[in-house]
């Protein structure tokens, strides 16, 4: 079955340092690729996506590149905010399949500090 | 554009009672709802696929006679939990794809947080 492998967290930064959250999924076929982030009491949020092998979702200053090769999706961001402090999901939907029905990651608690 | 909305936000019961969620999405037709729960801590668990005018779909292990689901129009979708008890206490999650921005979007609600008592 499809599966999302997160890295773990929580995840503590110095404002303005550079964010690396890995992200390994096993799916069949070529899934379309999802980051989701969760403020504290809040729903999830897309992030950012890729539909396809290379391309590169960016939003916000984060960015994620779509590697068939290593199956992963890292999400990057070359200088966090204390407002990126939040939970962020990595998740895949098979092709051809509502988004609705991803497989998500357990999530990356990410704390940034002034 | 694309916003849903959860109604209450929150919500505190006592055990044996029955609590309904509603899921709007505001200002587009959802074809699809989803609902979710999520423990502390924890990922998102897909509870159910809700069809406008057609009944449930349920995942392996969720009780569908415990959660119910009704779907009665393009815009709105509830999640009644029946006899609640402490175990159900979580975060409930609604999300809705909208007929015109294709199967690869979906739409997050703000969430509920419901505790049984």
């Amino acid at each position: 079955g499809n599966s999302v492998t997160q890295m773990e967290g929580p995840v503590t930064l110095s404002e303005e340092a550079f964010l690396t959250i890995n992200c390994t999924y096993t799916a069949t076929g070529y899934p379309s690729l999802f980051w989701y982030v969760q403020y504290p009491g809040e729903g999830l949020q897309l992030l950012l996506k890729a539909t396809k092998a290379d391309d590169k979702g960016s939003n916000k200053g984060f960015e994620a590149t779509y590697r068939k090769e290593t199956t992963s999706f890292h999400l990057e961001k070359g200088s966090v905010q204390v407002s990126d402090s939040a939970v962020y999901f990595c998740a895949l939907s098979p092709l051809n399949t509502n988004a609705g029905k991803s497989t998500f990651g357990d999530g990356t608690t990410l704390t940034v500090k002034p | 554009g694309a916003v849903v909305s959860q109604h209450p936000s929150w919500v505190i019961c006592k055990s044996g009672t029955s609590v309904k969620i509603e899921c709007r999405s505001l200002d587009f037709q959802a074809t699809t709802m989803f609902w979710y729960r999520q423990f502390p801590k924890q990922s998102l668990m897909l509870m159910a696929t809700s069809n406008e005018g057609s009944k449930a779909t349920y995942e392996q292990g969720v009780e569908k006679d415990k959660f119910l689901i009704n779907h009665a129009s393009l815009t709105l979708s509830t999640l009644t939990v029946t006899s609640a008890h402490p175990e159900d206490s979580s975060f409930y999650i609604c999300s809705a794809t909208a007929t015109n921005r294709g199967i690869n979007e979906q739409f997050f609600g703000p969430g509920t947080r419901l505790t049984v008592l």
